[in-house]
Order: C-alpha cells, then structure tokens, then sequence
C-alpha cells in the first residue's frame, strides 16, 4: 500500500468551477502535510500547508483529518492557470525528516 | 540569493556510463534531500543528506547509486553503470532544518 494515495485524474473541469482533490496517508508517524504543485514535470512548488483546523488561501482551502488519515484540497472559481498536477505531501519524522508525495492529480481548466 | 541550483539541467549518458548529477543547496541550508520521477510516475524519494552524513538512504536502490554532501561543495548524486531505467527526472531539494523545502529544477537523465 503507497504511504500516500490520491485521487486518480485527470479532472477535466470548466473555468469557474469548484474542485476538490482528496488524499489519505498509511503512516502514523506523519506529522505534517503539504500540497504541492507541479507545472509540465518541473520542479514542485509548496502550494500551502495544511493544518488540522483548516487553511485557506485565496480561492484554495485545505484540510486535515487525523482521526481518517484523510488531507483535502479545494480549489474555487478554478482559473486557466491553476492547470498543474497538484501533490499531497506527508512529512514523516523518522530517520530525520522526509517528504513523502502521492502520485499527483491533473487537473485541467478549459475555457 | 540563489535558489536551489542544479546541474547538469540535461544529460544524456550511453548505458554502462556513469552520471553524476549536482546540486548545490540554497544559502544556508545543510539539509538536502534527492527525489526522482520517472516518466508517469509521481516523485520518489531517494536520499536525504547533512552536512558530510546521510541520514537516510532508504529511497536508494541498493546497487549502482551513491550520494554524499561533502564539507564543501555540492551535493553529488552518482549513478555508475547507468542503465536504461534510469533516465528520469532528478530533482535537489534543500531546506535549513525546518518543514519547508525548496526544489531545484532537476536534472533530466536520459539513457541511451
């Protein structure tokens, strides 16, 4: 079982359109969660972290479920430009510290 | 100040070469860690490095592959005898202790 598990894409969505990507970890011993974002495979970028109270950014809101090993990202009134594949991210303490990542999602806004 | 600085940005080896990939880490930090993408597929971590230590090299597959972040200079990630699974995306990550990492823009390996 991959440590962290997404949603399988591509989502095809229109302009305006509010989107929700969901994401759930195996391992206990992650302490920390991220979404990332990724353009055209280069490099991530840190799109926000994500808190067990929930966060919100702008048009994006995330959140954290401990008790359901379960990290959500919403993306609102979605844009052209927020075409990406979207990462969730675990950072597991042990051994130091390391960023787990989920496979990725696509996500596509058309006109 | 420079972010995370990698290089080659694209190599392309014959098989049974070596590569060597570089990475030099944002100023001021001493934590840096290697993931790779292969086609289609999500990152994969490989290594995580301090200052003349490896911290954990669980991602590493066992034969072939070898990193160190010397004292001084870059972090160097080595793959001997390079095959044609190998060609990927690797990508440098470095952060100064604390949650947030920094990636650089990979180097993508191409194996002939």
């Amino acid at each position: 079982r991959k440590e962290v598990e997404q949603d399988p894409g591509p989502f095809n969505v229109p302009e305006g359109a509010t989107v929700a990507f969901n994401c759930t970890y195996s391992n206990s011993a992650s302490q920390s969660f991220f979404w990332y974002r990724q353009d055209c495979r280069k490099e991530p970028k840190l799109l926000m972290s994500v808190y067990s109270s929930g966060n919100e950014d702008g048009r994006f809101t995330a959140q954290l479920n401990r008790a359901s090993q379960y990290i959500s990202l919403l993306i609102r009134d979605s844009k052209l430009s927020d075409s990406a594949t979207y990462l969730c991210v675990a950072l597991i303490y042990n051994q130091g510290g390391k960023l787990i990542f989920g496979q990725g999602t696509e996500l596509s806004v058309k006109p | 100040n420079a972010g995370v600085m990698q290089n080659p940005r694209h190599l392309v080896r014959r098989r049974g070469q070596e590569a060597r990939l570089r990475c030099s880490p944002m100023k001021g930090h001493s934590h840096v860690y290697w993931y790779r993408q292969l086609p289609e597929e999500g990152l994969k971590f490989m290594v995580y490095l301090q200052k003349e230590n490896i911290i954990d090299e669980s991602g590493m597959p066992k034969e072939r592959f070898s990193a160190e972040f010397p004292k001084e200079g870059p972090s160097i990630l080595r793959i001997q005898q390079v095959v044609r699974g190998d060609s990927a995306a690797y990508f440098c990550a470095s952060s100064g202790g604390n949650e947030k990492l920094f990636f650089g823009s990979g180097t993508q390996l191409s194996v002939l």
